[in-house]
């Protein structure tokens, strides 16, 4: 099992450039997560998807966008990049929400200038 | 709001204990707790559930005082595997907060 894989690894945006930031994994969890993480931080919750079919914002979901796919996939879109966005990006999954241990993807380092 | 957690950093040689905690102001479901090495994703370590289940490797030990809203991670005997950021995360109505972590240092 590969677990949660993400895509790109690494990305370098312009200011105003749209992206989107793959996330898969093949444990079948119901619940997907998207964070960042900027130095000095803890992880910051972008947006969650308790279930297939269902998405909700974090705590700092301003500037992204979600799309659960199907159960296995759920991506972040970031519209108009601002350097403010410049992170590293963690997708994780778990059974379900809450009591549940997560899984985390390797991460995607994304710098915009 | 994020959970605080203390100290921020601690330096061990190996086979020394340490504890690191993490508190809350608000009430809380439960306390997840997550190791990370540079340039790495998190790993699970722990969950500790409002009632006193646990859920987590064998190894690894805490507590979770509801009442206080306050969880200690123990980690006995260290060695140098157990280098790296610990950062414990919050959970109470859907809304997971991680705390800004813990730098753990083992030295031979």
């Amino acid at each position: 099992n590969a677990g949660v894989t993400q895509t790109p690894k690494f990305q370098v945006l312009k200011t105003g450039q749209s992206m989107t930031l793959q996330c898969a994994q093949d444990m079948n969890h119901n619940s997907m997560y998207w964070y960042r993480q900027d130095p000095g931080m803890g992880l910051r919750l972008i947006y969650y998807s308790a279930s297939e079919g269902t998405t909700d914002k974090g705590e700092v979901p301003n500037g992204y966008n979600v799309s659960r796919l199907n159960k296995r996939e759920f991506s972040l879109r970031l519209e108009s990049a601002a350097p403010s966005q410049t992170s590293v990006y963690f997708c994780a999954s778990s059974d379900r929400l809450d009591s549940y241990e997560q899984y985390f993807g390797p991460g995607t380092r994304l710098t915009v200038t | 709001q994020q959970p605080v957690q203390s100290p921020q950093a601690v330096i061990l040689r190996e086979g020394e204990d340490a504890v690191i905690n993490c508190s809350s102001s608000k009430a809380l479901y439960s306390v997840h707790w997550y190791r990370q090495k540079h340039g790495e994703a998190p790993v699970f370590l722990m969950i500790l559930l409002k009632g006193g289940e646990q859920k987590g490797h064998e190894k690894i030990s805490a507590s979770f005082n509801e009442k206080k809203q306050q969880s200690s991670l123990y980690l006995t005997a260290s060695q140098l595997s157990y280098s790296g950021t610990y950062f414990c995360g919050t959970v109470r109505l859907n809304d997971m907060r991680f705390g800004a972590g813990t730098r753990l240092t083992v030295k031979p």
